[in-house]
């Protein structure tokens, strides 16, 4: 069965310090794609990163990164240096190559509150 | 404009009213979704247009009736809802839908409370 977890319900910071979201997904497929999406208290969920399951490679975009290891099937979000402006709910989501990609199953999310 | 826009922002409703959500892309995409978001729930799939054809239904109630006139336009008709509708309900679109490697571009959605 497809499942993604975020065990992270609600994370609290303070500005400059580093935070790691983590993110755990479970499916029988060898082939699949993963994603994150920030949603900020105006609404919209803003696509972040995918990767694919062939692509064990780590990525990083400014502040943000991310880690990916399919031998623990987690793929984690670090936000380093972080900033007020990064408060939002965080969304982890998996498709199945077998699928197209709207049929992404989201984790229940992750709430970070960074303070000044 | 660019983007995804919903209108409108929130709606507050009683139980035999008739209203209707509205999306808009200006992305040039092909496909276009409705999602559901509720509080302390993941995000649910409801429909999924492609080429201005329903491609999914995701075992939506009736009272949800999707309608696409083509590729840049969703509608969401409501009708005799449930306060149990009340949720976030959230746009989106894609270029194609039967690529994986095509993200989702989400609108602002519309905050729909149910009285």
């Amino acid at each position: 069965a497809q499942k993604v977890t975020q065990a992270q319900t609600e994370i609290s910071v303070v500005e400059k310090e580093d935070v790691t979201l983590d993110c755990v997904y479970e499916t029988r497929d060898t082939t699949y794609y993963l994603f994150w999406y920030k949603q900020p208290p105006s609404g919209e969920l803003v696509f972040l990163i995918r990767r694919n399951s062939f692509d064990e490679q780590n990525e990083i975009s400014g502040r943000y990164s991310w880690n990916f290891q399919k031998s623990t099937s987690s793929f984690n979000f670090t936000i380093t240096a972080s900033q007020v402006v990064d408060s939002a709910v965080y969304f982890c989501a998996l498709s199945e190559a077998r699928d197209s990609s709207y049929k992404l199953i989201f984790g229940s999310g992750t709430r970070l509150l960074v303070r000044p | 404009e660019t983007g995804v826009t919903q209108t409108p922002r929130h709606l507050v409703m009683g139980m035999t009213n008739k209203k209707s959500l509205k999306c808009e892309q200006h992305l040039g995409h092909n496909a276009m979704y409705w999602y559901k978001q509720s509080a302390k729930k993941p995000l649910e799939l409801m429909f999924v247009y492609n080429f201005k054809e329903q491609t999914e239904n995701n075992s939506v109630p009736s009272r949800f009736s999707p309608e696409c006139p083509n590729s840049s336009h969703l509608f969401l008709h409501l009708h005799t809802l449930q306060p149990e509708d009340s949720a976030l309900y959230l746009c989106a679109s894609s270029q194609d839908w039967d690529k994986n490697n095509s993200p989702l571009h989400f609108g602002n959605g519309t905050r729909l409370t149910v009285t």
